[in-house]
């Protein structure tokens, strides 16, 4: 069974700062997809970054940064340049497999989630 | 990127009615729709997963009779609360899946339900 862990309840960052929010996570699949994802007081969910298991590289996307350190199992979101908009709850998130010829296809386990505070 | 919309936003019911949250893919056709619950300030949790054209497949622990699901089309997933009551109060989103894109899922803007 695959787990997330965020063990960041919450977080505090001063505003054009950089932060980065924690996320382990286990699985024995060796094929996965990490997600972050932004959720607003609104409840929406906004996809973020994506890393998978085999790339080579951190995934980047404009001030997100992923932080992929596979022997170790983590995949820490980066936010440079902190703004007052990023204030809201973070999610990390798996997918197992990368086959798509399950019907489960697409499933995600989501860690515990970090609020992040922005002050001006 | 491929749209998912979540309707209604927000109900408020009484309990022991039922309420239908519609989930639809609207540029692209999903055979497979997740429908997860959040409580306040808590993860989603996966609730069940909906496959086009059969039945949907409950996580443990969730009431197959209280949460109806039915995925009737590829393009539209249901998601029924028979019988609500106040514990049922909670955030409903749900999600699809686009074969072709394997890195990101699709979520509806989310149903925030209160039962009274």
């Amino acid at each position: 069974a695959q787990k997330i862990t965020q063990t960041q309840p919450g977080m505090f960052v001063q505003e054009k700062e950089a932060v980065t929010l924690d996320c382990t996570y286990d699985t024995s699949d060796p094929s996965y997809g990490l997600f972050w994802y932004k959720q607003p007081s609104s409840g929406e969910m906004i996809f973020l970054i994506y890393q998978g298991s085999y790339d080579q590289q951190n995934a980047t996307e404009g001030r997100y940064s992923l932080n992929f350190q596979k022997a170790r199992k983590s995949a820490n979101l980066v936010i440079s340049a902190s703004q007052l908009g990023d204030s809201a709850m973070y999610f990390c998130a798996m997918r197992d497999s990368l086959n798509a010829g399950g019907t489960s296809y697409g499933k995600l386990t989501f860690g515990q989630g970090t609020i992040l505070t922005v002050h001006p | 990127g491929a749209v998912v919309s979540q309707h209604p936003s927000r109900v408020i019911c009484k309990s022991g009615t039922s309420v239908k949250i519609e989930c639809r893919s609207l540029d692209f056709q999903a055979t497979t729709m997740f429908w997860y619950r959040q409580f306040p300030k808590q993860s989603l949790m996966l609730m069940a997963t909906s496959n086009e054209g059969s039945k949907a497949t409950y996580e443990q622990g969730v009431e197959k009779d209280k949460f109806l699901i039915n995925h009737a089309s590829l393009t539209l997933s249901t998601l029924t609360v028979t019988s609500a009551h106040p514990e049922d109060s909670s955030f409903y989103i749900c999600s699809a899946t686009l074969w072709t894109v394997n890195t990101e899922a699709f979520f509806g803007q989310g149903t925030r339900l209160t039962v009274v």
